[in-house]
């Protein structure tokens, strides 16, 4: 059974720096990779998608990248500013086209 | 930009009440998706649906059905709303299986 899981559970840094996040896999068998952001109380947001035959993807400031052999992925985040503030979450797309999904990384940006 | 509307943002209903949550999306997406998410339990599938007249199973059906006659719109309904179907509730779409999914903004309901 697929399991995902992210690490850290929370994480707060200083406003720009460059920070990393963390998600990993079980079983390599997917199709793709979301990453996503929540802001407290609201719905959430796609921030990148990977196909399982890619090794990275980039928008703006965000960069996410996937090992699918070792069943991780990171998302990159350059600069890092406040309103960057939210929960982080991570969903793979299993053999059965089901969103299977982290439990999430609450960063804090700090002015 | 894909834009998935969910009708309300916060309800309050009574328990033993037919609740009807509603999930628009306007870009002929063919998957649609209920969820809920919990401090603790992380976002868990009711329902999905592939296809107009389709509907499937999730994880936690229980105390839920859906409806979706039409393609844009899907609907969760509560048969009897219970204490513990208090929740924030997200509706997703996609195009296809194995492209990006997209979400509403979310409905607090709350069950008193």
């Amino acid at each position: 059974k697929q399991e995902v899981t992210q690490i850290p559970a929370a994480l707060s840094v200083p406003e720009g720096e460059n920070l990393v996040l963390n998600c990993s896999f079980t079983d390599s068998a997917i199709y793709n990779l979301q990453w996503f952001r929540q802001d407290p109380g609201k719905g959430l947001t796609s921030l990148l998608l990977i196909q399982s035959s890619q090794r990275e993807q980039t928008s703006g400031r965000l960069n996410a990248s996937l090992d699918k052999s070792s069943g991780r992925s990171t998302l990159y985040i350059a600069a890092s500013q406040p309103g960057d503030s939210a929960t982080y979450l991570c969903a793979v797309l299993d053999s059965n086209y089901q969103l299977i999904w982290g439990a999430g990384t609450k960063l804090i940006i700090k002015p | 930009d894909v834009k998935v509307t969910q009708s309300s943002r916060y309800l309050v209903k009574r328990t033993g009440e037919k609740v009807f949550l509603e999930c628009v999306q306007d870009m002929d997406h063919e998957n649609m998706f209920w969820y809920r998410q919990d401090p603790g339990l992380g976002l868990r599938l009711i329902y999905f649906s592939y296809d107009v007249k389709m509907k499937e199973k999730g994880d936690i059906p229980e105390g839920y059905s859906v409806s979706r006659e039409k393609k844009e719109r899907f609907s969760l309904i509560l048969e009897s709303a219970s204490t513990n179907q208090t929740s924030m509730y997200l509706c997703a779409s996609r195009i296809t299986p194995n492209t990006e999914a997209f979400f509403g903004q979310g409905t607090r309901l709350t069950v008193v």
